[in-house]
């Protein structure tokens, strides 16, 4: 079975320009999630999908981001003007969801952003 | 904002000893608490899970403990081997029927095993 996978694995771009990263969830998951870690600090949430829908968006930093999950299927994430500060690792994560006990979150390779 | 912690940035330990890498974690109201080993150019990788309603469960060669009372995490890696060489990291959420399904990750302890 196919894990998460995202694309690009390497991004560099310049300050002001939109880079869009994409991530496949695992076939069958529900939920998705960003997350990135920015500056060797701690891996932060950003957003969680369940399908189509925005359930969570609490951690996305500001409106430059951007989150579609068009079909409930892939997710891409745009940022447009990217910065310097919006440099690092983006993950992406799918789940099974449900109403278990645990939904454990599988989590991509991640894509290296590097704003210059 | 509530955050988990880690004490120890690096572990350094020989081949064939057992690790611990230890986790704090702030906020009472997590039910749910995940450990993850990264490995270089990789995500994430699922290790092991554990509930607030347990205070011990075990895995191939792992082992997670959780004291709730002084919030406190460690996972326990038996006859480490030069692969568990990784960042490691705790996380916590709340349970899966509030619908808060964020992730709160620590800073990571890297383990280095030597031979």
């Amino acid at each position: 079975e196919a894990g998460v996978t995202q694309f690009p694995s390497h991004s560099v771009i310049e300050k002001g320009q939109t880079v869009t990263l994409r991530c496949d969830p695992i076939s069958g998951h529900d939920n998705l999630y960003w997350y990135r870690r920015v500056m060797g600090k701690e891996i932060k949430f950003l957003l969680h999908f369940v399908k189509e829908s925005k359930q969570d968006e609490s951690g996305m930093p500001n409106n430059r981001f951007l989150a579609e999950r068009t079909g409930g299927t892939y997710s891409t994430l745009k940022v447009q003007p990217a910065e310097l500060e919006d440099s690092g690792v983006y993950f992406c994560a799918s789940s099974l969801g449900g109403s278990g006990s645990t939904d454990t979150q599988y989590f991509g390779p991640g894509t290296r952003l590097t704003v210059l | 904002g509530e955050s988990v912690g880690l004490h120890l940035p690096t572990l350094s330990v020989q081949e064939g000893d057992n690790s611990i890498i230890n986790c704090a974690y702030s906020n009472s109201a997590s039910d749910y608490f995940i450990w993850y080993k990264q490995e270089s150019g990789k995500g994430p990788q699922f290790i092991i899970d554990i509930r607030s309603n347990m205070d011990k469960r075990q895995g191939q060669r792992v082992t997670v403990l959780l004291n709730k009372t002084v919030k406190h995490l460690s996972l326990q890696i038996a006859a480490t081997q030069p692969g568990d060489s990784a960042v490691y990291f705790c996380a916590e959420t709340f349970p899966p029927d509030t619908g808060r399904r964020a992730l709160t990750f620590g800073s990571g302890t890297r383990l280095q095993v030597q031979p």
